[in-house]
């Protein structure tokens, strides 16, 4: 079983619509991360928690919340989706001492 | 934050040694040197990391000159599947507030 999962895979919704997407994770690592990637750009961090009441912004946090319901599970939120927001979206954990990071599957989020 | 600058895309050959230059001209003392590699559609992944002179394992190898301005990422003998974008991140990973940040990367192609 994968250690860093995300659902849905696909999504696909129309504008002004509210969507989650959700990460879980059986690593055991306290920290999780939402990054967004567009075609042919690179990695865009979006939120990030190093422990379950810890929560902050990344580069490009506007439009976009979450939720640390427990170690293991990190949520994205769009509130009011636009079509800028269709992108990769990628879930990833880390923890101490290298703060390697393991990313999910990835979500194709699509707004139409 | 240390910036860094890779180039944009590389082309090579199956059989031959690719060697992908990484600058970060404002490195920290404490900052180590990290790549990652992405095939497409998925997330990014552990290649290696180092702090100085040169790390080797089984996929690459990390050299660092002494000033550690720079960085080579070395892929001994690519093959086409070794077709990615490659990533190098600048950062305190044992530090309580690394966080990775990713830039455009360097987009491989391996050719027949």
């Amino acid at each position: 079983d994968a250690d860093v999962t995300q659902t849905p895979r696909n999504r696909i919704t129309k504008t002004g619509k509210r969507i989650m997407l959700e990460c879980s994770q059986t690593k055991g690592h306290d920290r999780m991360y939402w990054y967004r990637q567009d075609p042919g750009l690179g990695l865009q961090l979006i939120y990030y928690s190093f422990d379950v009441k810890d929560i902050n912004k990344g580069e490009i946090s506007d439009g976009y919340s979450v939720s640390r319901q427990a170690q293991a599970k990190f949520s994205l939120s769009l509130e009011s989706a636009i079509p800028n927001q269709t992108a990769l979206y990628f879930c990833a954990t880390s923890d101490a001492p290298n703060n390697e990071q393991f990313f999910g599957p990835g979500t194709r989020l699509t707004v139409l | 934050l240390a910036k860094t600058t890779q180039p944009i895309s590389m082309d090579s050959y199956e059989g031959q040694e690719v060697n992908i230059t990484c600058s970060h001209n404002n490195i920290a003392t404490n900052d180590y040197i990290t790549w990652y590699q992405q095939f497409p559609s998925q997330g990014p992944r552990f290649i290696i990391q180092g702090y100085k002179t040169k790390v080797t394992n089984e996929v690459a190898s990390l050299f660092i000159p002494a000033d550690r301005k720079s960085s080579t990422l070395s892929l001994p003998r690519v093959s086409l599947s070794d077709t990615a974008v490659y990533y190098c991140l600048v950062g305190d990973p044992p530090g309580g507030s690394y966080i990775p940040t990713f830039g455009r990367g360097t987009s491989l192609i391996v050719h027949p």
